[in-house]
Parts: structure tokens; C-alpha cells; sequence
């Protein structure tokens, strides 16, 4: 089935490590995003990436980081230097820049001890 | 910027009842509005995509209109059931590569 697959579903970190998220789709879409939400506040846009080899910083980018060297897949560091980790993370995936579907993985959660 | 507001936050109704959610924006000039069903601790699932030249979209009992002049849509659920459980979210794609979510309505069908 094509989907959006995010692993881990949950993940624990203890201060100063760096952990990575990964997303993969096979829907063949050229466009990927990744979103953080938190309680209270809302889907934010951290980081979207339009084609391979190219990513934007979204509204929240600080201490993230982003690699897109494959169509399918757009892993997600969270850095020591993100003050405020714990969060639930969300990547998704859209065909096209302007009219497409967006659709979603089932996320993952960090929690930072 | 645009703004996308969602009213109310939550909202309880009997099994049965139609449900009517509202999404609000600020800025009319969009490509398309999309509405998502979010379970707790799950990802969103896309349930109707609206483009900016459409004025509704339906998928069984679920129906969505688009008001660009007026910044308003509106999801209408028919005959909710106890499954339709969830917090609805609607987002609104802009020039830039800007989408901009609601906060979501948290509804509960109470059998």
C-alpha cells in the first residue's frame, strides 16, 4: 500500500544527544514537510523540502536539521541546541507545489529526559 | 499573514445529530483548503480536499463547502456515530508554499 512511514513511533533522549527521525514514502510525491505539534499550539512547519537535494526552513527550524537525498525520504535531526524538544512530530507528503493532497505519517514522539 | 481559526475548540453532540465544523481565514487568496481527522496520539488522515474553484466537495456522509469571498467552509458529518470521535482540523495552502492549520475542533459523539 503507498503511505507515508514514520519510525520510531516513540523515541527517548536524554539532554545533549541528537536524535534523528525518519519518514519514507512510496507515493512518489515530490514534496515533503515536516511539522511539530504541541499541545495548545497547533501543526508548525519546521522544515519542507520541494525536490531532491533542496530544503527551506519552515517557521521553526532552529535547532533542526534536514536531509532530502532521495525522492522517498526526508529524515528529521533534532539537535542539542532545539531548547524545547519534546513533541510530537509529524511528516507528510504532497504531489506538486500548489494543488495537491497533503497526507500525513502516523508521527513520532520524543520525549527528552 | 494568514490567520485560521476554528470555532468552537470542542463540541458534544448525540449519536445521530449532524455535526457542523467551521474553519475561518483571513486572506481569500488561496489554492485550495483541505479538512484532516486527527485521532489521539495518530497522524492526520486527509478526509476532503477543496480547491479554490470548487464550492463544495462530498464524500459520503461527509460534505465541505469553500466561501473564498466570505473566508469561511464549513464540514457537515451526517448522522454521527460514536466513531466519528476525533479533533477535525481544516488547513488553507497559500502562495509560497504556505499552509496554515486551524487549531482544530475536538468532537465527541456521545452514544
Amino acid at each position: 500500500d503507498g503511505g507515508i512511514t514514520q519510525s520510531p513511533k516513540y523515541l527517548f533522549r536524554k539532554e545533549g544527544q541528537n536524535v534523528t527521525l525518519s519518514c519514507e514514502q512510496n507515493l512518489n510525491h515530490d514534496a515533503m514537510y515536516w511539522y511539530r505539534q504541541d499541545p495548545g499550539q497547533g501543526l508548525r512547519l519546521i522544515y519542507y523540502s520541494q525536490i531532491v537535494n533542496d530544503f527551506q526552513k519552515g517557521d521553526i527550524a532552529e535547532g533542526y536539521s534536514v536531509s532530502r537525498e532521495k525522492k522517498e525520504s526526508f529524515p528529521l535531526t533534532v539537535t542539542s541546541a532545539q531548547k524545547n524538544p519534546t513533541a510530537f512530530y509529524l511528516c507528510a507528503s504532497r504531489q506538486g507545489e500548489t494543488t495537491g493532497e497533503l497526507f500525513f505519517g502516523e508521527g513520532s514522539r520524543l520525549t527528552v529526559l | 499573514k494568514q490567520e485560521v481559526t476554528q470555532i468552537p475548540a470542542a463540541l458534544s453532540v448525540p449519536e445521530g445529530e449532524n455535526l457542523v465544523l467551521n474553519c475561518s481565514f483571513t486572506d481569500s487568496a488561496i489554492y485550495n483548503l483541505q479538512w484532516f481527522r486527527q485521532d489521539p496520539g495518530k497522524g492526520l488522515t486527509s478526509l476532503l480536499l477543496i480547491q479554490s474553484s470548487q464550492r463544495e466537495q462530498t464524500s459520503g456522509r461527509l460534505n465541505a463547502s469553500l466561501d473564498k469571498s466570505s473566508g469561511r467552509s464549513t464540514l457537515y458529518i451526517a448522522a454521527s456515530q460514536p466513531g466519528d470521535s476525533a479533533t477535525y482540523l481544516c488547513a488553507v495552502k497559500a502562495a509560497g508554499n504556505k499552509l496554515t492549520f486551524g487549531g482544530g475542533t475536538r468532537v465527541l459523539v456521545k452514544p
